[in-house]
């Protein structure tokens, strides 16, 4: 089974500074997807990010982006210009490829609560 | 534009009650896929499908049945509640697994079993 670890529960940025939120994963698989995803008090689950193993260019969208070292199996996301905005809980998510054990099934870590003050 | 709508938003159960959860989306997504939210264990996966009339169990699918007659609906149903299924739940769906692979999740459902 796969397994995705954030290991900072909480962080604490200040508005318009950056910080990085770190992500590690344990696959044997080699085709397979990374996600980030934003969770505001409001519940609703919003995709942030997206990353292709296969790529070895880091995705940004915008004033997010993400380090992804598939070596390492690390997919750390860092948020530029922090905005009062971004606070929220966010999930490290790993998909299994086609013809994989994990095929289909999507697997959260436990999640960071990121916090931007003012 | 509905996307995926969960109903009910809240629902306290009482032990040993039965409920269904309903789940629909109106994108004409192949898959669809019930998770659970529990403080500091992230989102888990209880059941899933990959179109109608296939459904497969997840990480945690013991006490929920599942299944799937058409495509825009998939609903969660509780046999025998009981309080270690207190949680918030969340339907999700997807256009197809590859290559598009992004999900988009209901507003989901805070359950609270008594």
């Amino acid at each position: 089974a796969q397994t995705v670890t954030q290991s900072q529960p909480e962080m604490s940025v200040q508005e318009a500074e950056t910080v990085t939120l770190s992500c590690t994963y344990d696959t044997s698989e080699s085709n397979y997807y990374l996600f980030w995803y934003k969770q505001p008090p409001s519940r609703q689950m919003i995709l942030v990010i997206r990353q292709e193993a296969y790529k070895q260019q880091n995705a940004t969208e915008n004033r997010f982006s993400v380090n992804f070292q598939k070596a390492a199996k690390s997919f750390s996301l860092k948020i530029s210009d922090s905005q009062l905005g971004d606070t929220a809980m966010y999930f490290c998510a790993f998909l299994g490829g086609a013809g994989g054990t994990s095929y289909g099934k999507l697997t959260f870590g436990q999640g960071t609560i990121l916090t931007v003050h003012p | 534009n509905a996307g995926v709508t969960q109903t009910p938003k809240f629902q306290v159960l009482k032990t040993g009650q039965s409920m269904t959860l309903q789940c629909a989306q109106d994108m004409n997504h192949e898959y669809m896929s019930w998770y659970r939210q529990d403080p500091g264990m992230g989102l888990r996966l209880i059941h899933y499908s990959v179109g109608a009339g296939i459904t497969d169990q997840g990480e945690v699918p013991n006490g929920y049945n599942v299944s799937r007659s058409t495509t825009e609906d998939f609903p969660l149903r509780l046999l025998s509640a009981a309080p270690s299924q207190t949680s918030v739940y969340f339907c999700a769906s997807s256009p197809s697994l590859y290559p598009n692979t992004e999900a988009f999740f209901g507003q989901g459902t805070r359950l609270t079993v008594v």
